[in-house]
């Protein structure tokens, strides 16, 4: 059963435009979700996060957007450029009673298409 | 630093040998995860050590697969023996508790059992 989807598993804007990418959970004791990002034949690297007590969180061009009641998040990415083509994960986790790492989850990713 | 270190980066082997891959946390770290990624199922975790202890292994499809954290600097992950459906994309991270979470994901090893 998956707990994080991300239901489009393409999505194609032009540059200069905004790229909005979605992400839903099932498991409310998530507390915490990341966006990585990756290229092929590299390993995901860790973009933007955001914990459970904020609704939003900017760094740059990236934004990412959080809906507690509806389990939902997006990333917006504006404005878009080729070099953000790439595909997108997102993950979530819950952090345990000691304050101590937890396992993410993550979602099966969106290939990001940003054309020229 | 250089990053977490996998190795190999490529491995293609047939139905039925051993494969091992390795990984080599970022110094410091105490956590470490093993991935794997497929078209079907996306990034799914595999098992996860803290302070070179196993905490959750239950992402294991099954025996066949083992993983090892002798010491904080060194990991590996077993299959034996391996079959077609193991080919994929396998991830190793590391991070450490004060970072929130943020893993560094190695650049993966691509599996290819024929």
């Amino acid at each position: 059963d998956q707990q994080v989807k991300q239901n489009s598993p393409s999505l194609s804007v032009q540059e200069g435009r905004i790229s909005i990418l979605n992400c839903d959970y099932t498991n409310s004791m998530f507390d915490y979700f990341l966006w990585y990002k990756k290229y092929p034949a590299e390993g995901p690297t860790f973009l933007i996060s955001i914990s459970s007590i904020k609704d939003k969180n900017e760094d740059g061009r990236f934004t990412v957007f959080l809906n507690k009641s509806a389990k939902h998040l997006s990333l917006h990415i504006v404005p878009s450029q080729p070099g953000d083509s790439a595909v997108y994960f997102c993950a979530a986790s819950r952090t345990n009673s000691g304050g101590s790492n937890y396992k993410l989850t993550f979602g099966k990713g969106t290939l990001l298409t940003v054309n020229p | 630093d250089a990053g977490v270190i996998q190795s190999p980066r490529h491995e293609v082997t047939e139905m039925g040998q051993e494969v091992t891959l390795r990984c080599k946390p970022i110094s410091g770290h105490n956590s470490l995860f093993w991935y794997r990624q497929t078209m079907m199922r996306g990034l799914e975790l595999l098992i996860y050590f803290n302070n070179n202890v196993p905490i959750d292994d239950s992402g294991m499809p099954e025996d066949r697969f083992s993983a090892k954290m002798p010491n904080a600097s060194f990991s590996t992950l077993k299959i034996q023996p391996s079959e077609p459906r193991d080919s994929a994309v396998y991830f190793c991270a590391s991070s450490f508790r004060a970072a929130r979470m943020s893993y560094t994901f190695g650049s993966g090893t691509r599996l290819t059992v024929v």
